[in-house]
């Protein structure tokens, strides 16, 4: 069974960047993808983007395209997404999940990001 | 707006059957799997059904799914309290590159 710890709930303002942390312990991490979902007060999941962690290529949704970057660490099994410029309505919880055989099988606890003047 | 189609919310009795569900088109639904989430309040999303009517491990199989065409539905059988939740439909979307795609979830009251 796969764990996905991730970062601290961080607090920016608009304009500035974050970066979110997504620790993977349980199974070899390079073997799957990571998704990112993101999940607004009281909304629904819109997802993000995906990164192969074998091979650091990566599928941005078109809605962050320009303004997320995902990477990994495999000595570290981390996968981080980081998002730029960012605006009031990024104000979100953040979710990594292993997306893996057509489905995304275990999640993050979350990490809550607050964008605020 | 979702791209996936979920009722806003739903309800039912402990013990009834309830069903949710979930209308896509071709380049999701139509194509490919359909998952299930279940989202407890203040909880990450767990994956509650895959691959249409697969359940992982440790679900009850008082949760069941299907999917015909462009729609799927989650049926939540012999209904409990702490069935009391959100749930989500998603699939992978041929479109734009390929995308995962949720429905807008549908909140699930026990009364």
């Amino acid at each position: 069974q796969v764990q996905l710890v991730q970062s601290g709930a961080d607090v920016k303002k608009p304009g500035a960047s974050v970066k979110v942390s997504c620790q993977a312990s349980g199974d070899t991490f390079t073997t799957y993808g990571v998704s990112w979902v993101r999940q607004a007060p009281g909304q629904g999941l819109e997802w993000m983007g995906w990164i192969d962690t074998f091979n650091g290529n990566t599928n941005y949704g078109h809605n962050f395209q320009g303004r997320v970057t995902m990477t990994r660490d495999t000595s570290t099994s981390t996968a981080y997404m980081e998002l730029r410029n960012l605006r009031s309505d990024d104000t979100a919880l953040y979710f990594c999940a292993r997306d893996f055989r057509g489905r995304l099988d275990s999640w993050g606890q979350g990490t809550l990001v607050t964008v605020s003047s | 707006q979702s791209v996936l189609t979920q009722p806003p919310s739903a309800s039912g009795t402990p013990g009834q059957t309830v069903t949710i569900s979930c209308s896509g088109s071709r380049s999701n639904i139509g194509l490919n799997t359909v998952n299930w989430y279940q989202q407890l309040r203040g909880t990450a999303p767990k994956l509650l059904i895959y691959s249409n009517n697969q359940r992982p491990s440790g679900v009850p199989d008082r949760f069941s799914g299907s999917k015909s065409g462009t729609s799927a539905s989650l049926a939540i059988s012999g209904l409990q309290s702490e069935d009391e939740a959100d749930y989500y439909c998603a699939a992978w979307d041929d479109s734009l590159n390929g995308r995962w795609v949720f429905g807008g979830g549908t909140k699930l009251a026990v009364l």
